[in-house]
């Protein structure tokens, strides 16, 4: 069974400041990974994945993740947020096999950013 | 297009008390999931359906939880005997057929069982 780890339940930061939230996961399988993002009051939206290819993958918003195999992370990072990236953002993963491709998430971290 | 839709957006009911949930996918996907996002948790997988093939319902906590789909289209959780431990936000979301493909969320129903 597979399992993601965010160890960050709350971030704050200052506007302009950059973050990174932590993703690290555990699976017997290859996975595909994903960060959704859920702003107030409304649904999860997508900001990336990693399917295959450059580790270095680029999101809306500005937002980017490296995917590191040996460490098992896929951190998210911004180099300047924005007052309007508040939310909560999930790391997810999906396995690269096998007939279900139903998505395991992490707790989630709330980024809260503030003047 | 019209995305991902759920209905009721809350629902409040007693303990005891039936309830059924309705998601509408986005028209063409065949992929459908339904989740739990419980009060301070992460999303909780609770069943998958493509296409027709045999449901996915590995992450139903309990018999009192099923699910239907009609063909492609809409799909329907149903909670019987409904336990305060229930309460909780239902998120449906959507997918085409290909592995790794992104999944579209609704909005949710929120569930509260008094």
């Amino acid at each position: 069974a597979q399992s993601v780890t965010q160890l960050d339940s709350q971030v704050p930061v200052f506007e302009e400041a950059p973050v990174e939230l932590r993703c690290n996961y555990s699976s017997s399988v290859s996975v595909y990974l994903f960060w959704y993002v859920q702003y107030p009051n409304q649904g999860l939206q997508l900001l990336l994945k990693y399917l295959s290819g450059s580790t270095l993958v680029k999101g809306i918003n500005g937002f980017e993740a490296e995917f590191n195999k040996s460490q098992t992370s896929f951190h998210l990072r911004k180099p300047s947020v924005h007052i309007s990236d508040t939310a909560e953002y999930f790391c997810a993963v999906s396995l690269r096999s096998g007939t279900a491709s139903k998505l395991t998430f992490g707790t989630g971290t709330r980024l809260q950013v503030t003047l | 297009g019209a995305g991902v839709s759920q209905s009721p957006s809350n629902k409040v009911t007693e303990k005891g008390k039936d309830v059924e949930l309705r998601c509408d996918p986005i028209s063409g996907h065949t992929a459908l999931y339904w989740y739990r996002q419980r009060l301070g948790q992460g999303l909780e997988f609770l069943i998958y359906f493509q296409g027709n093939s045999a449901p996915d319902k590995s992450g139903l906590p309990s018999d009192r939880f099923s699910a239907e789909r009609t063909g492609e289209s809409v799909s329907t959780l149903t909670i019987q005997r409904t336990q305060q431990e229930d309460s909780a936000v239902y998120l449906c979301a959507s997918s085409l057929a290909l592995r790794g493909d992104e999944q579209f969320f609704g909005p949710g129903t929120r569930l509260t069982v008094l």
